[in-house]
């Protein structure tokens, strides 16, 4: 079965500058798609980024993009000059063969103003 | 707005008696995913339905049971309530059924058994 591992509980950045989050990743799977999405306080579930894995080249979306190194099974997200409208929960997601989303536990992202 | 649509927002409810959720999946979108969050585990998936077929299950409760109907709306219903059913429940939709594309996510039905 898939699993999805974020280490981090919580991170904490200050505005304008640069956060990094994890994620780590075991799958069987050959062809297989990665994502982040954010949950703020109003909970609606909101895709950041997704990452087709037959694909070399790193996503990116304006001020987001990953780090995606296949061989060590990792799906890091950086955010670039972080914003008050960051602040969220942020939940790695891995999609199984099943078409079904697995994801991570989630890491609370706090923007210090 | 990701174009789901999701009712009701808020459900409170006693343990034993049974309710029912309804999702609207985005226009022209064919499958619907059912997901549960609570705080001791976490995002679940619960079940697939795609163009009204059962797609696939994951940690659904036989107490639990969904359908996608000819409009393609779908229904989760939850019988025998228990305590330990008090969550958020997420429907979610993509265009097809081949598992490539993105799911879009309504803004959940949070449900609480008193």
């Amino acid at each position: 079965a898939q699993t999805v591992t974020q280490s981090q509980p919580e991170m904490s950045v200050q505005e304008a500058e640069t956060v990094t989050l994890s994620c780590t990743y075991d799958t069987s799977e050959s062809d297989y798609y990665l994502f982040w999405y954010k949950q703020p306080p109003s909970r609606q579930m909101i895709l950041v980024i997704r990452q087709e894995a037959y694909k070399q080249q790193n996503a990116t979306e304006n001020r987001f993009s990953v780090n995606f190194q296949k061989a060590a099974k990792s799906f890091s997200l950086k955010i670039s000059d972080s914003q008050l409208g960051d602040a969220a929960m942020y939940f790695c997601a891995s999609m199984d063969s099943n078409y079904q989303l697995i994801w991570g536990a989630g890491t609370k992202l706090i923007i210090k103003p | 707005d990701s174009g789901v649509t999701q009712t009701p927002k808020h459900l409170i409810t006693a343990t034993g008696q049974r309710v029912t959720l309804r999702c609207s999946p985005r226009s022209g979108d064919l499958s619907v995913y059912w997901y549960q969050q609570s705080l001791d585990q976490g995002l679940q998936f619960l079940i697939h339905y795609y163009n009204g077929e059962e797609r696939a299950k994951g940690n659904i409760l036989e107490r639990f049971s969904a359908q996608q109907f000819p409009d393609l709306h779908s229904e989760l219903n939850l019988s025998s309530l228990e305590l330990g059913d008090s969550a958020l429940y997420f429907c979610a939709s993509s265009v097809g059924g081949t598992g490539k594309e993105t799911q879009y996510f309504g803004p959940g039905t949070r449900l609480l058994v008193l």
